[in-house]
């Protein structure tokens, strides 16, 4: 496969559910973003990952979780989520910043998440 | 802090119509522009990108982009709509370690 893969593609969770996104990069990529984009709102980043370090958290609330083992993959550990957390979940992944300056990002297809 | 702002929520073109959609961002330096399309259900894809050079940027699908500096915008166009382009478009300016993205603008196509 090719380029940044995300599973599942769509997922029904309960509130007191746990359950985990993956995201995988196959372009030589070293750095991996988590983005929430909700119904009528912008786009919001979540985690950042620089050589499997993060380097931002946009506030987001700790049921939210993410790992990131290696440059190539990405999970997002979710646990006792809220109606509001649904939304689509995109990954990205781009070359790290260099000067300052942050590369092109490169998404994935999205996860589609439904808490009830 | 950056931003970028996209003022059409939605536009409705006519198949074979030209169109230009419009962006602005807010930028202290030279800036790294980006536009991606996002048809319903997927990810983003990207257009075409600007970071230095001719401020006429060609990317896929016949798309292309101007940087005008003075204006601050990096509007989008293409001379002749197909059905197929009917999605959300979203601007983007770099900022440091990441992407500060537009609210996007969806396009219609009537044929």
């Amino acid at each position: 496969e090719t380029g940044v893969t995300q599973t599942p593609r769509h997922l029904v969770m309960g509130m007191t559910n746990k359950k985990s996104l993956k995201c995988e990069q196959h372009l030589g990529h070293n750095a991996m973003y988590w983005y929430k984009q909700s119904a009528k709102k912008p786009l919001e980043l979540m985690f950042v990952y620089n050589f499997k370090e993060q380097t931002e958290n946009n506030s987001v609330p700790s049921r939210f979780s993410p790992e990131c083992p290696n440059s190539s993959h990405l999970f997002l550990h979710l646990h006792t989520l809220q109606p509001e957390d649904s939304a689509l979940y995109l990954c990205a992944s781009s070359q790290a910043p260099r000067g300052g300056r942050s590369d092109t990002q490169y998404f994935g297809p999205g996860t589609r998440l439904t808490v009830l | 802090a950056q931003s970028v702002t996209q003022p059409d929520i939605h536009i409705t073109v006519s198949e074979g119509a030209s169109l230009e959609l419009r962006c602005n961002y807010s930028y202290g330096a030279t800036p790294y522009l980006f536009w991606y399309v996002q048809s319903p259900g997927q990810g983003l894809q990207l257009l075409l990108k600007y970071f230095s050079g001719d401020t006429l940027v060609q990317g896929i699908k016949g798309f292309e982009a101007e940087f005008k500096r003075s204006q601050s915008s990096f509007n989008l166009r293409k001379p002749s709509v197909h059905w197929s382009d009917a999605a959300e478009y979203f601007c983007a300016v770099e900022s440091g370690n990441k992407l500060v993205f537009g609210a996007g603008t969806i396009l219609r196509v009537k044929s």
